[in-house]
């Protein structure tokens, strides 16, 4: 069993359109959760950083973690083209090793 | 543009060869992360290092090694490359502390044929 799960998609919504993207792990002592967006032939970008259980909201995004569930999400509202890409989650427990999901790829039809 | 860069974009050899991936950290970035990303296996954390010194290790295979020069830059070497070694390698730097950002180099693909 992985790490971090991902559902890899793809996932294809309209402009306008909430999306919520979603990574599960298995290792209780993960307590740092991260988002990255990689656009197509680039790096990956951090979008979201929450320690913890809990939301954290940043303009569209929104990234909420449930611990005793082992669930994250990442919501963004309004979706634009702009957002097409892939969503990588990762996570990582006190030490300096993050595990990264194998990412969602996401694209907004205009 | 994060300010990591990588050398070369792209690498195609062969198997068994060995090769080179160079890594400039962005300035005042002491620490440099190398990551693996392919398809099946998303992206792995394979080894950082900390002004010099190895700091952490993931997934690295022993036919693969990294080193930190003093003016911070990194290399990442791979050795008697497989075909299931083709690739994306990504380099981040930080501050190198937990709770810091880390940037992402644009990566060099890598493809062993």
């Amino acid at each position: 069993q992985k790490e971090v799960e991902q559902d890899p998609g793809p996932l294809s919504v309209p402009e306008g359109a909430i999306v919520s993207l979603n990574c599960t792990y298995s290792n209780s002592a993960f307590q740092y959760f991260m988002w990255y967006r990689q656009y197509s032939r680039k790096g990956p970008e951090l979008l979201m950083y929450t320690y913890s259980s809990g939301n954290k909201e940043d303009g569209r995004f929104t990234a909420q973690v449930d611990k005793s569930s082992k669930y994250i999400s990442l919501f963004i509202r309004d979706s634009q083209p702009s957002d097409s890409a892939t969503y990588l989650c990762a996570m990582r427990e006190t030490g300096n090793q993050f595990y990264f999901g194998t990412g969602t790829s996401l694209t907004v039809i205009p | 543009d994060s300010g990591v860069t990588q050398t070369p974009k792209h690498l195609i050899t062969a198997t068994g060869q060995r090769v080179t991936l160079r890594c400039s950290p962005r300035s005042g970035d002491l620490s440099v992360y190398w990551y693996q990303q392919s398809l099946d296996q998303g992206l792995q954390f394979l080894i950082q290092y900390y002004n010099g010194e190895e700091r952490a290790k993931g997934n690295i295979l022993e036919r693969f090694s990294a080193q930190q020069f003093p003016d911070l830059h990194s290399e990442l070497n791979l050795s008697s490359l497989e075909l299931g070694d083709s690739a994306l390698y990504f380099c981040a730097s930080g501050w190198g502390q937990p709770n810091n950002e880390q940037f992402f180099g644009p990566g060099t693909r890598l493809t062993v044929l």
